[in-house]
């Protein structure tokens, strides 16, 4: 099994729809993050957690939500999806109790969502 | 803040041929660099990592990067290529006094295709 999991791999869904993306991981790690990738753009981050209590806006968190329900599951949520938000989107895991383990990322394999 | 300059966004190489892919940065204070592979259809995965010390940082898949302070550069290469490091390729920055990826910032990628 992958130390990071994502579902759903592929969503459609219109606009105006609720999304919830779910990723969890069997890395032990404590600090979870969420990102948009867009072609031409890199990779963006929406939210991270560095543990069940703590959660932190990132560069674009406008338009969506997160929960982390356990150390293990941080799952990100559209309220209202828009087409603008037609992404590919990752889960990553880093280490926050190793110095250097802290700035290196295990990512997901990613969920595609279209919004039409 | 930091941000990155990836020079290329296509990359054409033909097998067994050298290549080099470019990653500027700026940054007004120390920095980890990074260097994050994408192959199609998955999640992004480590190819290596400049923290400190020496400035010729070798990574995964006989992959190579130089850290050039003078420049702010992190240029990554490879001596011969094959057709299964066809992927993208992302550069990445964050402050040196940061545990975390909080702060970090990718470039734009840059897409290496590999002919036969």
């Amino acid at each position: 099994d992958a130390d990071v999991t994502q579902t759903p791999r592929n969503r459609i869904t219109k606009t105006g729809k609720r999304i919830m993306l779910e990723c969890s991981q069997t890395k032990g790690h404590d600090r979870m993050y969420w990102y948009r990738q867009d072609p031409g753009l890199g990779l963006r981050l929406i939210y991270y957690s560095f543990d069940v209590k703590d959660i932190n806006k990132g560069e674009i968190s406008d338009g969506y939500s997160v929960s982390r329900q356990a150390q293990a599951k941080f799952s990100l949520s559209l309220e209202s999806a828009i087409p603008n938000q037609t992404a590919l989107y990752f889960c990553a895991t880093s280490d926050g109790t190793v110095k250097s383990g802290a700035n290196v990322l295990t990512f997901g394999a990613g969920s595609r969502l279209t919004v039409l | 803040a930091q941000s990155v300059t990836q020079l290329d966004s296509q990359v054409p190489v033909f097998e067994e041929a050298p290549v080099e892919l470019r990653c500027n940065y700026s940054s007004s204070v120390s920095v980890y660099l990074f260097w994050y592979v994408q192959y199609p259809n998955q999640g992004l995965q480590l190819l290596l990592k400049y923290l400190s010390g020496s400035t010729l940082v070798k990574g995964i898949n006989g992959f190579e990067a130089e850290f050039n302070k003078s420049q702010t550069s992190f240029h990554l290469r490879k001596p011969s290529v094959h057709i299964s490091d066809t992927a993208e390729y992302f550069c990445a920055v964050t402050p040196g006094i940061i545990q975390g990826a909080q702060k970090l910032v990718f470039g734009q990628g840059t897409r290496l295709t590999i002919n036969p």
